[in-house]
């Protein structure tokens, strides 16, 4: 594909249930970002996957978060028992991997708890 | 800590006219500096971005931004606004390690015909 894809493009979940959400990057990009939009904390990084290096999970707010990437192109981020104030837009970017390369961003999964 | 203050949460402009949106950035470093726009239902898309020399940086859709170090500022301008640039815009600075954003929380901007 042209660009950064994600799936789905909303989410309803109730409460204590778990989620996945799912990014495809733009074909070759090695660098990919998980960033969360809501209207509390703005936008915020959430984890960073390099090629093979450990990926820097810095920004995950809570251990329900998690992420992981096969093979070095499709990437999911799960949110395991999920709370209201999970409640957000996810945001996936993928870049080249050379240093302060643009990152391209995906339009987005809007998930909402109940 | 890194940051990125955008101190406008709304602006209005009227069609044809200039803008000008505010960005001030906090970091210890050199700063990588991005401008992205962002329409209703849609991801962002990078206008421009400032990395090293040419202080005023062009970018798409006719911005311009200019980076001044002594005022930890880059801000964004376009002479003649559109209502189609109607959108929400974030300043980001980009850090060193891992080029992670760090985004402003950006300001919406409203064109009135």
């Amino acid at each position: 594909g042209a660009g950064v894809s994600q799936s789905p493009s909303n989410k309803v979940t109730e409460k204590g249930k778990d989620v996945e959400l799912r990014c495809d990057p733009i074909s070759g990009h090695t660098a990919l970002y998980w960033y969360r939009q809501s209207l509390g904390q703005g936008l915020e990084f959430l984890i960073y996957f390099q090629g093979n290096s450990a990926p820097d999970k810095s920004g995950l707010p809570s251990d329900r978060f998690s992420a992981e990437r096969t093979g070095g192109s499709v990437s999911t981020l799960t949110i395991q028992r999920t709370q209201q104030e999970d409640s957000a837009v996810y945001l996936c970017a993928s870049s080249s991997g050379s240093y302060q390369e643009t990152q391209y961003f995906g339009p987005g999964t809007r998930l909402l708890v109940l | 800590a890194q940051s990125v203050t955008q101190p406008d949460i709304h602006i209005t402009v009227s069609e044809g006219a200039s803008l000008e949106l505010r960005c001030n950035y906090s970091y210890g470093a050199t700063p990588y500096l991005f401008w992205y726009v962002q329409s209703p239902g849609q991801g962002l898309q990078l206008l421009l971005k400032y990395f090293s020399g040419d202080t005023l940086v062009q970018g798409i859709k006719g911005f311009e931004a200019e980076f001044k170090r002594s005022q930890s500022s880059f801000n964004l301008r376009k002479p003649s606004v559109h209502w189609s640039d109607a959108a929400e815009y974030f300043c980001a600075v980009g850090m060193e390690y891992g080029n992670k954003l760090v985004f402003g929380a950006g300001t919406i901007l409203r064109v009135k015909s």
